[in-house]
């Protein structure tokens, strides 16, 4: 069985930092592309990060380019998203997401983690 | 950028059919995937590749394209596919997500 856990969500001050981690399991990870999704409350789903299966290739939103990474270690079955310079609207639940496309032009996300919550207050 | 836009909702009687629009700049070239998500859920894949159902996914649920539209028909609606759907797709370098239409089936 295919699962995503994420893990790291917390309350947090703006202008803080943050990692999140995702554990994959029940599958090759080694094999796969991951990426990172979120949407905040009430809102709809919004892309942040892409990893290809050996990280020679990412990808960013235009919102967290410069502020977040993105990160796997294959030996782990892991995924990482380490986000700084956090803002009020980076509050979200952030979604592990795997990408069992061949060409990132068919990009699609075909399972899904719990989420983590990230909420960013003073 | 391009953007992908969907009408915010849609309601439909049970048993009848429902049908979700999600349009943007050259969608006839790009490949769309579509997610439904349940309150309080994860999104769930529902079709990927413009037209393809990944296993457990009954066919009901079919695409058609016709030029920069795409059309998600959900044939003979439960309750149990009420919730939001959002269309997704690749461009240059990022990836798109629809606004999301919700479906409500009463």
């Amino acid at each position: 069985e295919v699962r995503l856990v994420e893990s790291g969500g917390a309350s947090i001050q703006p202008g803080g930092s943050l990692r999140l981690s995702c554990a994959a399991s029940g599958f090759t990870f080694s094999a796969y592309n991951m990426n990172w999704v979120r949407q905040a409350p009430g809102k709809g789903l919004e892309w942040i990060a892409y990893i290809n299966s050996d990280s020679d290739t990412i990808y960013y939103a235009d919102s967290v380019k410069g502020r977040f990474t993105v990160s796997r270690d294959n030996a782990f079955n892991s995924v990482y998203l380490q986000m700084t310079g956090l803002r009020a609207e980076d509050t979200a639940i952030y979604y592990c997401v795997r990408d069992p496309s061949s060409l990132v032009i068919a990009i699609n996300f075909d399972y899904w983690g719990q989420g983590a919550l990230v909420t960013v207050s003073s | 950028s391009s953007e992908l836009t969907q009408s915010p909702s849609v309601s439909v009687s049970p048993g009848q059919t429902a049908s979700i629009t999600c349009s943007g700049d050259r969608l006839a070239d790009k490949y769309l995937s579509w997610y439904h998500q349940r309150p309080g859920q994860s999104p769930i894949l529902v079709i990927y590749q413009n037209y393809k159902r990944p296993s457990g996914i009954p066919a009901r649920f079919s695409v058609s394209k016709s030029g920069n539209t795409a059309t998600l028909t959900v044939r003979g609606t439960l309750t149990t596919d009420e919730g939001f759907y959002y269309c997704q797709a690749w461009d240059t370098n990022t990836v798109l997500f629809g606004g999301g239409t919700e479906l409500t089936v009463l």
